[in-house]
């Protein structure tokens, strides 16, 4: 597709599972981004992938967070153990380079019971 | 510590009725500011990039101007279609590293138009 995507759109799992969201950025974006945004809050940086090294992790509240991105394409952000404060819309971007616009996703929407 | 404040938090204008909505920024190094438009349940849409003091863009009813310490998000004559949450977020790579990916972002604001 032309865009960011992002699966699944939805997503309730029990306090306790492991999730795995998954980013397909637009094709030939060197950057890849992922966000989280809370009820009311504004958007919190995660983690900034350059190809597939990880240079900013440092949004990362937990190290029950993790993500990987390869082939320089698809990208997963996995939360082990999640807590119901996990709860947000996680999204993800691409950029063609660093310095430039990015493209969003339209969110991966989690909820933790 | 970097920060990015927009204001107000919402507004509600009548069709037709222009107004500013307002970006303030505390950041070191600004290296852009982004304007986006967010729809309810989507990701955020890109509007705009501003790199330099007294820079302008403009798109359809939209123009984003910059200011060393702010940037200002014009709607002339809206229409109920440019109801959203308006975000800007500041690119605050430090001292020219390229090794940060993070946009600082504001709150945003919500805009209604009615018609």
């Amino acid at each position: 597709g032309a865009g960011v995507s992002q699966s699944p759109s939805n997503k309730v799992t029990e306090k306790g599972k492991d999730v795995e969201l998954r980013c397909d950025p637009i094709s030939g974006h060197t950057a890849l981004y992922w966000y989280r945004q809370s009820l009311g809050q504004g958007l919190e940086f995660l983690i900034y992938f350059q190809g597939n090294s990880a240079p900013d992790k440092s949004g990362l509240p937990s190290d029950r967070f993790s993500a990987e991105r390869t082939g320089g394409s698809v990208s997963t952000l996995t939360i082990q153990r999640t807590q119901q404060e996990d709860s947000a819309v996680y999204l993800c971007a691409s950029s063609r380079r660093r310095d430039t616009e990015a493209f969003f996703g339209q969110g991966t929407r989690l909820t933790v019971v | 510590e970097d920060q990015v404040t927009q204001s107000p938090e919402a507004l509600r204008l009548q069709e037709g009725e222009s107004s500013s909505l307002n970006c303030s920024y505390t950041v070191s190094g600004l290296r852009g500011l982004f304007w986006y438009r967010q729809d309810p349940g989507k990701g955020p849409e890109f509007l705009f990039t501003l790199y330099s003091a007294g820079e302008e863009k403009e798109k359809e009813r939209l123009k984003a101007t910059l200011t060393k310490k702010e940037s200002f998000l014009h709607i002339t004559a809206p229409k109920p279609e440019d109801s959203a949450t308006y975000l800007c977020a500041a690119d605050t790579t430090l001292h020219g590293s390229s090794n940060t990916g993070k946009l600082i972002f504001g709150q945003g604001t919500t805009l209604q138009v009615k018609p």
